[in-house]
């Protein structure tokens, strides 16, 4: 298993501004994923952060919006750039461990953008 | 494109019942499926994680099932308790994507 932590758990934001999220891992690992689940939604994948490479974004998600940055194998940054009141979500982390390809998630980040 | 749905969104039960929880997609090429809770406004608990070569799994209270021919998985939850209330999502998982269903959002009367 994997334990996965999450900075800040929640904050409030204005319109306009920028939000870094931390994403900590207490093993290393090859894949993280960031999703975003939007009020009363499920998880939608946003992209995929291989240590090493850039980021592979899914349709919809760009990277001047959502630049990830992927330093070493245990870490992970997630940046939600100019907000708007429809950035208000929470973003969770996760990895992929072992031969199952099991998935493991953080906390998440409650974000509000006002 | 891989589509999975959970019905019913939402679902209330009396404290002691067995109740199953449904989960279906459109693609069986999965590596696997995966159950997990989510409380109110925090992070997904993995529950069960059942391989696309196996039937089911079971964990305590809960077995969860696949059946890959029909797209079908259901996750079976014995002898209910309040503590049980939460969001449960299925999500299935090939090729390096994973997709989740919209949840079914489960409730135990005391």
């Amino acid at each position: 298993s994997a334990v996965i932590s999450q900075k800040p758990s929640r904050d409030i934001c204005q319109r306009g501004t920028s939000l870094t999220i931390q994403c900590q891992v207490d093993s290393q690992v090859t894949m993280m994923f960031w999703y975003r689940q939007q009020p009363g939604q499920s998880l939608t994948l946003i992209a995929t952060a291989n240590q090493g490479s850039e980021a592979t974004y899914e349709s919809g998600f760009v990277i001047d919006k959502f630049p990830i940055s992927r330093p070493n194998l245990t870490f992970s940054t997630l940046t939600v750039s100019n907000m708007s009141p429809e950035d208000s979500s929470i973003y969770l982390c996760s990895v992929e461990l072992g031969a199952r390809y099991e998935q493991y998630f953080g906390p998440g980040t409650r974000l509000t953008v006002t | 494109k891989q589509e999975v749905t959970q019905i019913p969104a939402a679902l209330s039960v009396p404290e002691g019942e067995n109740l199953v929880l449904n989960c279906s997609f459109t693609d069986s090429a999965i590596y696997n499926l995966q159950w997990f809770r989510q409380d109110p406004g925090k992070g997904l608990t993995s529950l069960l994680l059942i391989q696309s070569s196996q039937r089911e799994q079971t964990s305590g209270r809960l077995n969860a099932s696949l059946d890959k021919s029909s797209g079908r998985s259901t996750l079976y939850i014995a002898a209910s308790q309040p503590g049980d209330s939460a969001t449960y999502l299925c999500a299935c998982s090939s090729a390096s994507k994973i997709i989740f269903g919209s949840g079914t959002r489960l409730s135990i009367r005391p």
